[in-house]
């Protein structure tokens, strides 16, 4: 079975850290792009970052850009978001999501994990 | 770069069809065919209805339909069902490279 899972979410306070994970299964994770796509509670769906099979292409929206990392270890068939200096409006459900055709590096995210929720409060 | 522009809300009646429209910019949905739309149900991950303007994933009922008309993309569901009540967002690619989502429309069946 085709699967995202993500983990690592929690509470945190302003201007801390934190490490989410993505872990695929059922697919060559090497060959697709990868996306972080957010919502914020009770709000609608936000694109935060996407990263290429082999990591030459990085992108970030304006809102997280010198604040987040997005990674992959493709032989761990992972995917990662560092993410730091963390705002109390980065508070949301975090999920990750497959570009829908191997090799490209845009396209529609046809497979969704069931997200984790990243709070920053005090 | 500005989140793409749908109706808040839109009804209909069992077996009626509606359409939701998804407003962008020539340097979004204007100038590309990557345009998606999504359904999404309380408490849910995004589904995947719609892809490249008017392509269906399999598995998807052919009573959702997509198009495109310069600026605007438009999200059609014909035989309204009580299944088809959620929250629907439209996205493309831009020509930053990156993705933008729409407002999010909430599809209420009366």
């Amino acid at each position: 079975e085709v699967q995202l899972v993500e983990s690592g979410g929690g509470l945190v306070k302003p201007g801390g850290s934190l490490r989410l994970s993505c872990a695929a299964s059922g697919f060559t994770f090497s060959s697709y792009s990868m996306n972080w796509v957010r919502q914020a509670p009770g709000k609608g769906l936000e694109w935060v970052s996407s990263i290429s099979s082999s990591s030459s292409y990085i992108y970030y929206a304006d809102s997280v850009k010198g604040r987040f990392t997005i990674s992959r270890d493709n032989a761990k068939n992972s995917l990662y978001l560092q993410m730091n200096s963390l705002r109390a409006e980065d508070t949301a459900v975090y999920y990750c999501a497959r570009v829908k055709v191997e090799m490209a590096t845009i396209g529609a995210f046809d497979i969704w994990g069931q997200g984790t929720m990243v709070t920053v409060s005090s | 770069q500005s989140a793409l522009t749908q109706p808040a809300s839109v009804s209909g009646s069992p077996g009626q069809s509606i359409t939701i429209s998804c407003t962008g910019t020539s340097s979004d949905v204007g100038g590309y065919n990557y345009v998606s739309w999504y359904q999404q149900h309380p408490g849910k991950a995004p589904k995947l209805m719609i892809y490249d303007v008017s392509n269906r994933p399999s598995g998807v009922s052919n009573r959702f339909s997509g198009s495109k008309s310069g600026n605007t993309a438009s999200l059609t569901i014909s035989g309204l069902q009580a299944e088809d009540e959620a929250d629907y967002y439209c996205s493309s690619y831009t020509s930053s490279s990156t993705c933008v989502f729409g407002t999010g429309t909430k599809v209420t069946v009366l």
